[in-house]
């Protein structure tokens, strides 16, 4: 199985900031990464698919890089809707797995 | 588009099992692959299981074999997961999702990615 390790586990962070979340994967996933948000109570909903391709009505102050066995989600200029806990997938193959998650909280 | 609507919490006894549908609107299930995720309390997401169009055949996680089964009714385009021998361990919400292979007009072959997603089902074992 592919293994996604997901750092930092939780951060604090402050509405303006930029903020860094990092993926990696136990062997190459090529592009096959995708990114979710998720808030208390609620299910996860879809940022980035494709390692860097923005969900339809996402803002654009979320983006996405990286291919092979590195990724990273980048929030420019954080919003107070964006405090939420974050995890990555790989689709390249079965079984599906997902990083632990990354929590953002207000500093 | 897709909409997922799944049923109600349960609240089991360990040994016993629970069986959650999820209705799929917007398309028919034969047109989606559904997949099943869990998240224990305060955990992060977990997948059990899904359908692999490549192989034509519903894949497991190996924690959930022979545990699991997933089924689905295409006469009212609902799909039901259901896992036997519960432990306090298997509380948690349980999620269907969809795993999409286009955004707008685009279409791809092999990218995909989970949505949308059901709006969870709270399982409960305890004694």
């Amino acid at each position: 199985d592919i293994q996604m390790t997901q750092s930092p586990s939780s951060l604090s962070a402050s509405v303006g900031d930029t903020v860094t979340i990092t993926c990696r994967a136990s062997q190459t996933i090529r592009t096959y990464l995708n990114w979710y948000q998720q808030k208390p109570g609620m299910a996860p909903n879809l940022l980035v698919y494709a390692a860097s391709t923005l969900q339809s009505g996402v803002p654009s102050r979320f983006s996405g890089r990286g291919s092979g066995t590195d990724f990273t989600l980048i929030i420019n200029s954080l919003q107070p809707e964006d405090f939420a806990t974050y995890y990555c997938q790989q689709t390249y193959n079965f079984p599906r797995t997902f990083g632990q998650g990354t929590k953002v909280d207000i500093k | 588009q897709v909409q997922l609507v799944q049923s109600g919490a349960e609240v089991k006894k360990p040994g016993a099992s629970v069986k959650v549908s999820c209705k799929v609107s917007g398309y028919t299930l034969a047109e989606v692959s559904m997949h099943w995720v869990r998240q224990a309390p305060g955990k992060g997401l977990e997948w059990m299981g899904g359908f692999d169009p490549g192989q034509d055949v519903i894949i497991f996680a190996q924690k959930f074999q022979g545990r699991v089964t997933m089924t689905e009714d295409t006469s009212s385009d609902t799909a039901y997961m259901e896992l036997s021998s519960l432990t306090s361990d298997d509380t948690a919400v349980y999620y269907c999702t969809v795993a999409s292979y286009c955004s707008g007009a685009t279409c791809y072959s092999d990218y995909n990615w989970f949505d949308p997603w059901g709006q969870g089902t709270l399982v409960s074992v305890s004694s």
